[in-house]
């Protein structure tokens, strides 16, 4: 089955403590993407990558890092999480960004917590 | 920058009837993709309808319909027949095309939280 997997679905950590939220996607995609998720700001990209070995800033990427070392994976690490960091996060992933009418297909999503 | 507005924090009908809910769009590119996703209590994210900017026909996927007007930047979902199960958070998104050929990020609006009754 054709699906972007994310784990853990919950987390509860404390501040400062390095967590790694793990993405995989088995569609062969090139794009791959991480958005948080809070109430009324709609989904926010933290980062993204065209390709291997590629990625970028989205407009909130304070905070964290990614990294894309093989197609399928993207991999979201907060290395000093903070409260303001509490959200749902998404990974996503599409066939390739310059595709127009390319939709993201999306992870089940995480929901940290920092306290 | 391109920005989408979803002014329906929450909106209510009543199971088999129709519903619309609104988005409207700002962008200054010619080339863009608009979609819609559902998001049910369970959290997921769930690609609806696509619409491009160039498709002179409203996008149409099952009981899910655009009323895409150009002119007025507005891209509205249509729900036909809405059902207990349709209850969720709607989104807004758009892409748009550059005149260098690449795509700029998916850009989400708030939502709209649709509730069907009984």
């Amino acid at each position: 089955e054709a699906q972007v997997t994310q784990n853990p679905r919950y987390l509860i950590t404390v501040t400062g403590k390095k967590l790694t939220v793990t993405c995989s996607q088995n569609m062969n995609h090139e794009y791959m993407s991480w958005y948080r998720q809070d109430p009324g700001l709609g989904l926010r990209q933290i980062y993204y990558s065209m390709n291997v070995e590629v990625t970028d800033k989205g407009d909130v990427p304070e905070g964290y890092k990614v990294s894309r070392k093989e197609k399928r994976n993207f991999p979201l690490i907060l290395e000093s999480p903070s409260p303001n960091q509490t959200s749902l996060y998404f990974c996503a992933s599409s066939l390739s960004q310059g595709l127009i009418n390319s939709p993201l297909h999306f992870g089940n999503g995480t929901r940290l917590t920092v306290t | 920058a391109q920005k989408i507005t979803q002014t329906q924090p929450g909106m209510f009908v009543q199971e088999k009837e129709a519903v619309t809910l609104d988005c409207t769009y700002d962008t200054s590119d010619q080339s863009y993709g608009l979609f819609w996703y559902k998001q049910p209590s369970s959290g997921e994210m769930i690609f609806l309808i696509y619409q491009g900017s160039y498709d002179e026909q409203n996008a149409t996927e099952g009981r899910y319909s655009l009323n895409f007007q150009k002119a007025r930047k507005s891209a509205n979902l249509v729900i036909s027949a809405s059902q207990l199960g349709d209850s969720a958070m709607y989104f807004c998104a758009m892409r748009v095309l550059t005149r260098s050929g690449s795509a700029r990020q998916l850009t989400f609006g708030s939502g709209t939280q649709l509730t069907v009754l009984p």
